[in-house]
């Protein structure tokens, strides 16, 4: 069964709106991370944050903001007032202390923002 | 400065010629992995390694191997390239505990024809 699963594959919106880029996660265990990476067109992966199981406190920084739910086993990602530089993949991940230092992916969902 | 290197950016080869991708960290960290990247798969780990001498496969082996002999290199090869193991390959190095993170070196684009 996929750990990390983003279902919105590809999304486009037109500069300036906002957009919500879902996460759902399945782990047993209590102890674990999630992050999010941007893949820009260039291909390095650019990390974004991360946060711990035991903090569900939502983060903001600029224009993003994260949003962890353990009810529902979410950390959804939303960029407000998206601009053309946030065209890219954007992965999730799972890192869960049960299993080492093992990284869990997503199939990342492509962003389009058309100017 | 935390870095993860990796070389080449870019190689086109043939089938069957042995190619050897190179990963290096400057972090001290024990563990090191190896993704591949399709579209529409995501990253999957191709193995891993806890430490110096221990290295385990992980969701897509075959056809790859690797080796620890240094904490700071983990190279990536490949004996007899396929065209299917044409991808997009990155190297992560990972820190864990309460500042967990993986730093992932450039990508390497890899053309087997």
């Amino acid at each position: 069964a996929q750990k990390v699963t983003q279902a919105q594959t590809e999304i486009s919106v037109v500069e300036k709106e906002d957009v919500t880029l879902d996460c759902v996660y399945e782990t047993r265990d209590t102890t674990y991370y999630l992050f999010w990476y941007k893949q820009p067109p260039s291909g390095e992966l650019v990390f974004l944050i991360r946060r711990n199981s035991f903090d569900e406190q939502n983060e903001i920084s600029g224009r993003y903001s994260w949003n962890f739910q353990k009810s529902t086993s979410s950390f959804n990602f939303t960029i407000t007032a998206s601009q053309v530089v946030d065209s890219a993949v954007y992965f999730c991940a799972l890192s869960e202390a049960g299993t080492g230092n093992q990284f869990y992916f997503g199939t990342g969902t492509s962003l389009t923002v058309i100017p | 400065e935390a870095q993860v290197t990796q070389n080449p950016r870019y190689l086109i080869t043939v089938t069957g010629k042995k190619l050897t991708v190179t990963c290096s960290q400057n972090m001290n960290h024990e563990y090191m992995s190896w993704y591949r990247q399709d579209p529409g798969l995501g990253l999957r780990q191709i193995y891993y390694s806890m430490n110096v001498e221990v290295t385990d496969k992980g969701d897509v082996p075959e056809g790859y191997k690797v080796s620890r002999k240094e904490k700071r290199n983990f190279p990536l090869i490949l004996e007899s390239p396929s065209p299917n193991q044409t991808s997009l390959y990155f190297c992560a190095s990972v820190s864990w505990g309460g500042r967990t993170e993986a730093f992932f070196g450039q990508g390497t684009r890899l053309t087997v024809v």
